[in-house]
């Protein structure tokens, strides 16, 4: 099988702090992480792309200072909101390439952001 | 540029009976995957199906099967004998396989809420 832990599943901060998000392969190696935001009854729209060992891939229009992803290890990404907003509240969900199930990919289970 | 559009925002179907969900796509890539995912309110993304380009048949999982129509570039989701746990956003989904830093990207249509009627 294949699982992605991502934690935290809901996070409250306040405006101006700073968020991390975890996603960990835990039972193989995801080479690469493909991160997503996803706004109330809309699609999965995907931020950024993060591979082992090297920069992150952003989207058009996607702040890369803002939204610092780091792939240190093959089983571990994270995605951290700076400086939050109350604009940037909104469900983040990662998906990893690897694993058995899904066709090649597998999904954390999403982190609600809500920035106060 | 690869597209998916899904052009029905909301479902609604009977318990026990059949539904259709529509997804059209887009793109010149001539290798490509498509799949459907199901999201149910608590946010987790449920693979559901998987059609190859190459694929000479349609695939089917279980109540689950894709009408995969190539030349008309759509892969409609069929839900045979609809529960009531089917009701949730369904999302149609493209992979290319082109090269590039975003190797094996995952685009998504705008998704579909299916809501099963007892």
């Amino acid at each position: 099988g294949a699982v992605v832990s991502q934690h935290p599943s809901w996070v409250i901060c306040k405006s101006g702090t700073s968020v991390k998000i975890e996603c960990r392969s835990l039972d193989f190696q995801a080479t690469t992480m493909f991160w997503y935001r996803q706004f109330p009854k809309q699609s999965l729209m995907l931020m950024a792309t993060s591979n082992e060992g090297s920069k992150a891939t952003y989207e058009q229009g996607v702040e890369k200072d803002k939204f610092l992803i780091n792939h240190a290890s093959l089983t571990l990404s994270t995605l951290t909101v700076t400086s939050a907003h109350p604009e940037d509240s909104s469900f983040y969900i990662c998906s990893a390439r690897g694993g058995l199930k899904g066709s090649g990919y597998t999904f954390g289970s999403g982190t609600r952001l809500t920035v106060v | 540029a690869q597209k998916i559009t899904q052009t029905q925002p909301g479902m609604f179907v009977q318990e026990k009976e059949a539904v259709t969900l529509d997804c059209t796509y887009d793109t010149s890539d001539p290798s490509y995957g498509l799949f459907w995912y199901k999201q149910p309110s608590s946010g987790e993304m449920i693979f559901l199906i998987y059609q190859g380009s190459y694929d000479q048949q349609n695939a089917t999982e279980g109540r689950y099967s894709l009408n995969f129509q190539k030349a008309r570039k759509s892969a409609n989701l069929v839900i045979s004998a609809s529960q009531l746990g089917d009701s949730a956003m369904y999302f149609c989904a493209m992979r290319v396989h082109a090269g590039g830093t975003s190797y094996g990207k995952l685009t998504f249509g705008q998704g579909t809420i299916l809501t099963v009627h007892p």
